[in-house]
């Protein structure tokens, strides 16, 4: 069976200041990672993701997580945040094998500050 | 762009009524998704199809029914609603590449259901 641990639940953090959203996962089987991102009254999109490859994946809109196998962790990182990425993150995992559906985080909710 | 529909944002029902929640995509996906939403909680999976007339209880299909009876609908059925059924239902869908289950799934905007 598939889990997945996001450690924080609420990250406040000033304007301009970095930014890390911790994910664990634990599975015994090669998986497929996702970070999703839910702006308020609106659904989930998709933020990036890791199939396979380079580790280090990156969003259009600066986000960049790293799939770290050995910590069994696919953190999410931004060098600078705006007030526009206050948000709630999700981050999902999916392997080939057992069932085919993502399984999801408890979700990180981002609050940028002036 | 891949569009899935949920036919209503809000809704309020009363505990006991058969409620209705629908789901459209507009992307000939084959495999849909019933998610519940709760605070601190994530999105916890009801059902999914992978086909049409096809399903596969998630973690949480108990209370609830789903109907795929076209490939673009996917309907959630609460049999008989109750006041712990209160929540945030998401839809989404994916497109089938063989065995492989790496592509996004694409989510709707989701139904808020009051149960009073």
């Amino acid at each position: 069976a598939q889990s997945v641990t996001q450690l924080d639940s609420q990250v406040p953090v000033f304007e301009e200041a970095p930014v890390e959203l911790r994910c664990n996962y634990s599975s015994s089987v090669s998986v497929y990672l996702f970070w999703y991102v839910q702006y308020p009254n609106q659904g989930l999109q998709l933020l990036l993701k890791y199939l396979s490859g380079s580790t280090l994946v990156e969003s259009i809109n600066g986000f960049e997580a790293e799939f770290n196998k050995s910590q069994t962790s696919f953190h999410l990182r931004k060098p600078s945040v705006h007030i526009s990425d206050t948000a709630e993150y999700f981050c999902a995992v999916i392997s080939d094998t057992g069932r085919r559906a993502l399984t999801f985080g408890s979700g990180t909710r981002l609050q940028v500050q002036p | 762009d891949v569009k899935v529909t949920q036919s209503s944002r809000y809704l309020v029902k009363r505990t006991g009524e058969k409620v209705f929640l629908e789901c459209v995509q507009d992307m000939d996906h084959e495999n849909m998704f019933w998610y519940r939403q709760d605070p601190g909680l994530g999105l916890r999976l009801i059902y999914f199809s992978y086909d049409v007339k096809m399903k596969e209880k998630g973690d949480i299909p108990e209370g609830y029914s789903v109907s795929r009876e076209k490939k673009e609908r996917f309907s959630l059925i609460l049999e008989s609603a109750s006041t712990n059924q209160t929540s945030m239902y998401l839809c989404a869908s994916r497109v089938r590449r063989g065995l492989v289950s790496n592509q996004p799934q694409h989510f709707g905007d989701g139904t808020r259901l009051s149960i009073l």
